[in-house]
């Protein structure tokens, strides 16, 4: 397995950013796909999840609204829009695999992250 | 939320001792199909963080035996049997139960 994310920057608070992940090793749809992001020097905190087919996406009451995860299993990448930034949206943002198409909460494998900083 | 309280959130350990670290939560983590989603994660100086325990106790592949989880409904236990210099760290625990899927603060691990 293996994610690779990217998209990452620095961005302006009321800014946008969308960030990718590509998977390889397995097969990409068969998997539900989450995204946990950890600010810097702080803990880790889960920012959303989607189904393996894309029909189903969950959010962090921190994100619903601004954020929207997606995927596009003919690519086999995952993404997720970030708008309306906010100075505590800065963070590592890693994506991570679950374990079934429907399956949450496992998160067994995990990218090396991708780094956003909201500032003016 | 499920909040998830983990202690201590700094542990000096010797080389080759026992380490232990407690997470709980305020609610019963079994979920309706009796399972219980509560997993463990490392996470080393400068890296992304590794799955280590799922389900309470089940390890992941490639993990050494000398880590170990228990516990059951709100309690649960990561404990590692004898303290190696690589498992310096920060450590997680995460409950996969209900949205939000909530982690500990994290424990850190050092070498005394």
């Amino acid at each position: 397995v293996q994610l690779l994310e990217s998209g990452g920057g620095l961005v302006q608070p009321g800014g946008s950013l969308r960030l990718s992940c590509v998977a390889s090793g397995f097969t990409f749809s068969n998997y539900a796909m989450g995204w946990v992001r950890q600010a810097p020097g702080k803990g880790l905190q889960w920012v959303s999840d989607i189904s393996g087919s894309g029909g189903d996406t969950f959010y962090a009451d921190s994100v619903r609204g601004r954020f929207t995860i997606s995927r596009d299993n003919s690519k086999n990448t995952l993404y997720l829009q970030l708008n309306s930034l906010r100075v505590e949206d800065t963070a590592l943002y890693f994506c991570a695999k679950e374990a079934g198409p429907e399956s949450y909460g496992h998160l067994d494998s995990w990218g090396h992250g991708t780094l956003v900083t909201v500032s003016s | 939320d499920d909040v998830l309280t983990q202690s201590p959130l700094s542990l000096p350990v010797t080389l080759g001792q026992p380490a232990s670290i407690s997470c709980r939560s305020r609610q019963s983590l079994v979920f309706s199909d009796g399972i219980t989603y509560l997993t463990w994660f490392q996470q080393r100086p400068g890296q992304s963080p590794r799955r280590l325990i799922y389900k309470v106790s089940n390890r992941d592949s490639g993990v050494p035996d000398r880590f170990s989880g228990s516990g059951s409904r709100t309690d649960f236990t990561l404990k590692i049997s004898r303290v190696e210099a690589e498992d310096v760290g920060v450590y997680y625990c995460m409950q996969g139960t209900r949205w939000p899927l909530t982690f500990g603060q994290g424990t850190r691990l050092e070498i005394k």
